[in-house]
């Protein structure tokens, strides 16, 4: 029962456009979404996250836009960079300090 | 070094071998989690631990074992190892929320091959 997806394993996106990710989840209970940046032989890092009392949070070339109603939140790079090119997961958290994750999506932001 | 290793960052080992994975963060943040990567699968809640002596068990605890004698050090061992066991492992460390914090800070993974 994956409480977190990310449904598009891959996204190619072209220098300088946006990029958008998207994540879903069943949960109602989550109250706190967090985006995570992943490089090869690398560890994840935190990218940016949202409270559920909001509907978006901004960070330079980020925003995270969560819907809970549709139960969906995204994150919007803009001007893509090649440097962005990584693997993107969405986790969220129930109000315990335990992060469910989704699958991941890999972006590949080509010149 | 201050932040949050692992090690060995590569293992090889055999089916049946008892295995044990290392991880030490300088932060003396609470919390501590073992997480495993699998392709189709995302990262998947191995344990956690609160406290020094407070360990719990994640989504996929089975054919694992973790302690915590020490804030800083939260080893994993597999105590039997199978081949379902060929993951690349991640330790990761935060503070509590009852903080307002919720991120947590990953090391840098090891990549285990059970052959």
């Amino acid at each position: 029962d994956q409480q977190v997806k990310q449904n598009s394993p891959s996204l190619s996106v072209q220098e300088g456009r946006i990029s958008i990710l998207n994540c879903d989840y069943t949960n109602s209970m989550f109250d706190y979404f967090l985006w995570y940046k992943k490089y090869p032989a690398e560890g994840p890092t935190f990218l940016i996250s949202i409270s559920s009392i909001k509907d978006k949070n901004e960070d330079g070339r980020f925003t995270v836009f969560l819907n809970k109603s549709a139960k969906h939140l995204s994150l919007h790079i803009v001007p893509s960079q090649p440097g962005d090119s990584a693997v993107y997961f969405c986790a969220a958290s129930a109000g315990t300090d335990k992060l469910i994750f989704g699958t991941g999506t890999r972006l590949q932001v080509f010149p | 070094d201050a932040g949050i290793t692992q090690s060995p960052r590569y293992k090889i080992t055999e089916t049946g071998r008892q295995v044990t994975l290392m991880c030490h963060q300088t932060w003396s943040h609470s919390y501590m989690f073992w997480y495993r990567q699998d392709l189709g699968h995302g990262l998947r809640l191995i344990y956690y631990s609160a406290a020094a002596d407070i360990t719990d068990k994640g989504e996929v605890p089975d054919g694992y074992v973790v302690s915590r004698s020490k804030t800083e050090n939260f080893p994993l061992t597999l105590e039997s190892a199978t081949r379902s066991q060929t993951s690349v492992y991640f330790c990761a460390s935060s503070e509590s929320i009852m903080m307002g914090v919720y991120e947590q800070y990953f090391g840098p993974g090891t990549r285990l091959t059970v052959t």
